[in-house]
C-alpha cells in the first residue's frame, strides 16, 4: 500500500487547547478519512472527505482534504479529557475500491 | 454505518494452532476487508473478502497463512493458521459500501500466542 506521513506522532496538551495534526502522501487519494482509536476498540470514523479543497465540520473537530488531494489536516479546537485516543488518518486511492491506507497515528494525551 | 460484531474480541492460542475469527453485520455490505494491527502500530491490509470467490491478498499476505471465507453479504472469517508469537496483533474486520467510500470497523480480535 501506499505509505502516509502522518504528524505529530505523539501530543501531550492541557485541557482547552487546540490541535492541529496531518497527513501528506506521495500519492493522490480519492478520499481522505479520519478515525480515533481507544484502547480495546476498533476505529472509529469522525469525518470523511471527498473533495480536494473539501473543509468539513463535526463537532469540535475540523478536518480539511488539500487541494493538491496529496494532504489533509484535523483540527480539534477546545480539547477535553475524552480526546485521549490514537488519531488515524486514511487514504483511499481512486483504484484501488474501498481498501485504505493508513498513517501511523497521532497518539493525543491530554491533561485536566 | 453498519454495526460490526467480531468473535471472539480476544484469545490466547498456543503456537501452531489456528483460530479462526469471525465478523457478523447487521446489514448487507458491498465490500469487507481484514486489517491487522500489530502491537503499537498503524493498521495493514491483509485482503480484500470478495462473496463468492476467493479473496484478494496484498502483499505479504497469502492464503494459506490467513484463508478468508465469505460466504454472504453479512459475514466473513479470517483464520490465523500454524500461528507463531509474531501473529500476536489485533485483528480487524471493515466494511464498506453503499454511495459513499467510509469504511467502518469491528472492535477488533486481540491475539496472543504464546
Amino acid at each position: 500500500g501506499q505509505q502516509l506521513n502522518q504528524s505529530p506522532q505523539s501530543m501531550f496538551i492541557q485541557e482547552g487547547e487546540d490541535v492541529s495534526m496531518n497527513c501528506t502522501s506521495s500519492s493522490i487519494f480519492n478520499t481522505w478519512l479520519w478515525y480515533k482509536q481507544e484502547p480495546g476498540e476498533g476505529p472509529v470514523l469522525l469525518i470523511a472527505l471527498y473533495k480536494a479543497g473539501e473543509l468539513t465540520s463535526n463537532g469540535r473537530l475540523t478536518a480539511q482534504f488539500g487541494i493538491t488531494r496529496k494532504d489533509s489536516f484535523l483540527n480539534i479546537s477546545a480539547s477535553i479529557p475524552s480526546d485521549v485516543g490514537i488519531y488515524f488518518c486514511a487514504g483511499q486511492l481512486s483504484h484501488s475500491g474501498y481498501a485504505l491506507n493508513f498513517g501511523k497515528g497521532t497518539s493525543l494525551l491530554v491533561t485536566p | 454505518s453498519a454495526v460490526i460484531s467480531q468473535k471472539p474480541s480476544r484469545d490466547i492460542c498456543q503456537r501452531g494452532t489456528s483460530l479462526t475469527i469471525q465478523c457478523q453485520v447487521d446489514s448487507q455490505v458491498t465490500m469487507m476487508f481484514w486489517y491487522r494491527q500489530q502491537p503499537g502500530q498503524s493498521l495493514t491490509l491483509i485482503a480484500t473478502a470478495n462473496q463468492g470467490s476467493e479473496a484478494t491478498y496484498e502483499s505479504g499476505f497469502v492464503i494459506d497463512k490467513f484463508p478468508i471465507s465469505r460466504p454472504n453479504l453479512t459475514f466473513s472469517t479470517l483464520t490465523v493458521s500454524n500461528m507463531s508469537p509474531e501473529d500476536s496483533s489485533i485483528y480487524l474486520c471493515s466494511v464498506a459500501g453503499g454511495l459513499d467510500t467510509e469504511a467502518f470497523f469491528g472492535q477488533g480480535t486481540r491475539l496472543t500466542v504464546v
